[in-house]
């Protein structure tokens, strides 16, 4: 009963292929986000859902793009993969946080290694 | 701009040690505050959150961490590490808005 699942764990790709990660939540939430873990450890915000309506859209090449068909699924598709695309991405779940006391649950993470 | 700052990217201490990872933040006001934790290959785990109320946070696995407004700081503490506490280590914290924003993390290395 994971409550942040993401698939796959683990994905090898080449350079110009388009892949997508799902993203589940069984927590009940109604928001959703994207984070990229670079390889230095930086973990920054990609995007956010709260209710199927994407709310954070941060500087992002629009090669990537999320698809939220339901308030306990965010997945990602990147399209034409290029090798900076390589990292650990994880999803996460919260309750909104405009009610403000709420934590974010996060996925076990993708590693996504462009080759 | 809002910024979480860890300052020590990498401790060693050895087991049965304390530990304090420090972590400052740069917010309008006071943000939600978090610890996060990443054993290798894993996710993120939440060790203990900062909301409001008693400045001193008790956490999951031994953990504590101190809000401290005056210093803009939210130390994490452990008073008796075990191996099993290496990992990375983040901070974050949330205004009243969607972006949860990471400090750079600290790698925490356990010796026997």
């Amino acid at each position: 009963d994971t409550a942040v699942s993401q698939t796959p764990k683990y994905l090898v790709t080449q350079m110009g292929n388009d892949k997508s990660i799902k993203c589940e939540q069984n927590l009940g939430h109604d928001t959703m986000y994207w984070y990229k873990q670079d390889s230095k450890k930086f973990l920054k915000i990609m995007f956010s859902y709260n209710n199927k309506e994407l709310i954070i859209n941060e500087t992002v090449p629009n090669r990537f793009s999320p698809k939220s068909p339901d308030k306990a699924h965010l997945n990602l598709h990147i399209n034409s993969l290029e090798l900076g695309d390589s990292a650990v991405y994880f999803c996460a779940s919260s309750h909104t946080p405009l009610r403000g006391a709420t934590e974010a649950f996060f996925g076990q993470g993708t590693r996504l290694t462009v080759v | 701009a809002q910024s979480v700052t860890q300052p020590d990217i990498h401790i060693t201490v050895s087991e049965g040690a304390s530990l304090e990872l420090r972590c400052n933040y740069s917010y309008g006001a006071t943000p939600y505050l978090f610890w996060y934790v990443q054993s290798p290959g894993q996710g993120l785990q939440l060790l203990l959150k900062y909301f409001s109320g008693d400045t001193l946070v008790q956490g999951i696995k031994g953990f504590e961490a101190e809000f401290k407004r005056s210093q803009s700081s939210f130390n994490l503490r452990k008073p008796s590490v075990h191996w099993s506490d290496a990992a990375e280590y983040f901070c974050a914290a949330r205004s009243n808005d969607y972006k949860l924003s990471f400090g750079a993390g600290t790698t925490v290395t356990v010796r026997a």
